[in-house]
């Protein structure tokens, strides 16, 4: 079965402070997919990225970087001197291959609490 | 460019009374379509999808029903709300693709039954 675990439940850092959120999955499929959406107070969920199991390297936007490891099947998720307005709920999410079926479905993590404090 | 709607943005409901929660996506077509709901414990669960008109899959055996009278509509309702119905309803759109559709979601409605 798939699971997606984000053992941390609560993260408070102060402004300017890097952060690493945590994230690791099961699953039996040999290809997959990642996915880290933000939820700000406001409720709508923001898509961060995406990223298949074909594809280690890791990614930079910004202040954002996520490091992809198959080996210890994690997705980690980490924020380049934090900011107030990085204040959220971080969802981690997995989702099977679409072998050109109807659709593929989401399975979230249960999220970790970002607080900046400033 | 796409967006994705949904109203009320927030209810507040006596048990026993009946629901709609309406979603409407602009700027695509044909779009798959899900509803989940958060409750306090903040996880998320799948309730419906749908891959066009009049096509609903439910995920969970509850109170609830969904229904797509249009491509770019997707309605939550329930003929007698419970105690348990309370959460944050969210509606998601995505596209078909070769590999993974990325949903994108809604800014969704808070209902609180009572």
């Amino acid at each position: 079965a798939q699971k997606v675990t984000q053992a941390q439940t609560e993260i408070s850092v102060v402004e300017k402070e890097d952060v690493t959120l945590d994230c690791v999955y099961e699953t039996r499929d040999t290809t997959y997919y990642l996915f880290w959406y933000k939820q700000p107070p406001s409720g709508e969920l923001v898509f961060l990225i995406r990223r298949n199991s074909f594809d280690e390297q890791n990614e930079i936007s910004g202040r954002y970087s996520w490091n992809f490891q198959k080996s210890t099947s994690s997705f980690n998720f980490t924020i380049t001197a934090s900011q107030v307005v990085d204040s959220a709920v971080y969802f981690c999410a997995l989702s099977e291959a679409n072998y050109g079926g109807a659709t593929n479905k989401l399975i979230f993590g249960t999220g970790t609490l970002l607080a900046v404090q400033p | 460019s796409q967006t994705i709607h949904q109203w009320p943005a927030t209810l507040v409901q006596p048990v026993g009374s009946p629901l709609s929660l309406e979603c409407t996506v602009e700027g695509t077509s044909n779009p798959n379509l899900y509803w989940y709901r958060q409750a306090a414990g903040r996880g998320l669960q799948l309730l419906f999808y749908s891959v066009g008109i009049g096509q609903i899959s439910s995920e969970v055996p509850q109170n609830l029903s969904a229904s797509r009278p249009q491509d770019r509509q997707f309605i939550l309702s329930s003929k007698k709300l419970l105690l348990s119905d309370s959460g944050f309803y969210l509606c998601a759109w995505s596209v078909r693709a070769r590999g993974p559709d990325t949903q994108y979601f809604g800014p969704g409605t808070r209902l609180t039954v009572l």
